[in-house]
């Protein structure tokens, strides 16, 4: 059974940093590319970020652009997000999901809040 | 960014009844490889997003058969032959064709 796992949110201050985790395991987790989608309270799904498999090529939303960064630690089935200088409107609740060449975010897990406020 | 544009935004629904969502996207979603990356998700109260359909019209692994998908180019629907109550929650269109993938505003699926 796959399974993705958050940890790693809770309340910062505004221009501090936090980094986020994602065990995975039920796949092999080193054959999939993995993305970051976040949710603010109330509001829609905005994507995030994502690298491929090799950990070779990341992509990123403009609006976190050159203050998050996503890793991934394939002996240890782990997805990481970075997340520096961050604003109040990063907050949300974060959710990693598996991505794939024919099927897009078909797993997700349950996700973990992110709260930025002084 | 494509732009991806659902109606209604809400949808009260009898029991037992059909439902149908739209969905718009602001450019053609058919890839260069040929495939069209156009999902359907839900998200039931308190819980995380679930995927539904994928590539327009296919059903991920336990997905029920009252849910379908259609479409081409820029014009997808989701349909609900027959709604259940554990079909309350909110539904969004995902374009994963180009980067940064993109979500609909959400459709407010509730029983009348």
């Amino acid at each position: 059974e796959v399974q993705l796992v958050e940890s790693g949110g809770g309340l910062v201050q505004p221009g501090r940093s936090l980094r986020l985790s994602c065990a995975a395991s039920g796949f092999t987790f080193s054959s999939y590319w993995m993305h970051w989608v976040r949710q603010a309270p109330g509001k829609g799904l905005v994507w995030v970020s994502r690298i491929n498999s090799d950990e070779s090529s990341t992509t990123y939303a403009d609006s976190v652009k050159g203050r998050f960064t996503i890793s991934r630690d394939n002996a240890k089935n782990t997805l990481y997000l970075q997340m520096n200088s961050l604003r109040a409107e990063d907050t949300a609740v974060y959710y990693c999901a598996r991505g794939g060449s024919q099927i897009q975010l078909g797993y997700w897990g349950q996700g973990t809040l992110v709260t930025v406020s002084s | 960014d494509i732009v991806m544009t659902q109606t209604p935004l809400s949808s009260p629904v009898t029991l037992g009844q059909p439902a149908s969502i739209s969905c718009r996207s602001s450019q053609s979603l058919v890839h260069s490889d040929g495939n069209t990356y156009l999902s359907w998700l839900q998200q039931r109260p308190g819980q995380p997003p679930r995927l539904l359909i994928y590539q327009i019209s296919n059903r991920f692994s336990g997905v029920p058969d009252r849910f379908s998908g259609s479409g081409a180019g820029t014009d997808f629907t989701l349909k609900i032959s027959r709604v259940e109550a554990e079909d309350v929650g909110v539904y969004y269109c995902m374009q994963a064709t180009q980067f940064p993938y993109t979500f609909g505003q959400g459709t407010k699926l509730e029983i009348k």
